[in-house]
């Protein structure tokens, strides 16, 4: 009965290489995000998509593209893998977009995603 | 989204009560403060919101003063399991271009026995 799941917890890979990682929520939420937790332990938006459309598109690097097949699912792939992307990624969902506000809204986080690029 | 000042770091023990103070001088008329938990190895998790007064629930309490430029969240009793990192939000919309919806460095609090 996991709420906002991940898949894989942890990915080693190399330099260059095209890594995916998928994320699921049931608990029939409008919005999904994708989060970037650095060495600093900064958690800063990459993406969200509300009903499968996109609705926040950060200062990300174009190699990061996110797809939404559904609005239960929210997969991001990541081309051409560098050094810095090794981060801890964490997929999110809320009721609703946390543009109409955050009364109620809260957001509800999966496991993580550890990447290591070597 | 509010920008947040919170203390890096605190330290307690089993038992006591801990209040970890946010200072959010900017805070907009609709802005709703939440509080977020984030135990090594996990993403955060939701423990309270509030918008003026107190807020209770099971977990912790919310006391938000009259001008709500700052807000404190209390847990009563810490136990080990209490030890994670905990974040202070307050926004209530932001800027879809050009800004960072970011969760600051947070307030590491430490349990010890």
């Amino acid at each position: 009965d996991t709420a906002v799941s991940q898949t894989p917890k942890y990915l080693v890979t190399q330099m260059g290489n095209d890594k995916s990682i998928k994320c699921e929520q049931n608990l029939g939420h409008d919005t999904m995000y994708w989060y970037k937790q650095d060495s600093k332990k900064f958690l800063k938006i990459m993406f969200s998509y509300n009903n499968k459309e996109l609705i926040i598109n950060e200062t990300v690097p174009n190699r990061f593209s996110p797809k939404s097949p559904d609005k239960a699912h929210l997969n991001l792939h990541i081309n051409s893998l560098e050094l810095g992307d090794s981060a801890v990624y964490f997929c999110a969902s809320s009721p609703k977009p946390l543009t109409s506000g955050t009364r109620g809204n809260e957001q509800f986080f999966g496991p993580g995603t550890r990447l290591t690029v070597l | 989204l509010a920008k947040t000042t919170q203390p890096i770091s605190m330290d307690s023990y089993e038992g006591q009560e801990v209040n970890i103070t946010c200072s959010h001088n900017n805070i907009a008329t609709n802005d709703y403060i939440t509080w977020y938990q984030q135990f090594p190895s996990q993403g955060p998790r939701f423990i309270i919101q509030g918008y003026k007064t107190k807020v209770t629930n099971e977990v912790a309490s919310l006391f938000i003063p009259a001008d709500r430029k700052s807000s404190t969240l209390s847990l009563p009793r810490v136990s080990l399991s209490d030890t994670a990192v905990y974040y202070c939000l307050v926004g209530s919309t932001f800027d879809n271009y050009g800004q960072n919806f970011v969760f600051g460095p947070g307030t590491r609090l430490s349990v010890l026995p």
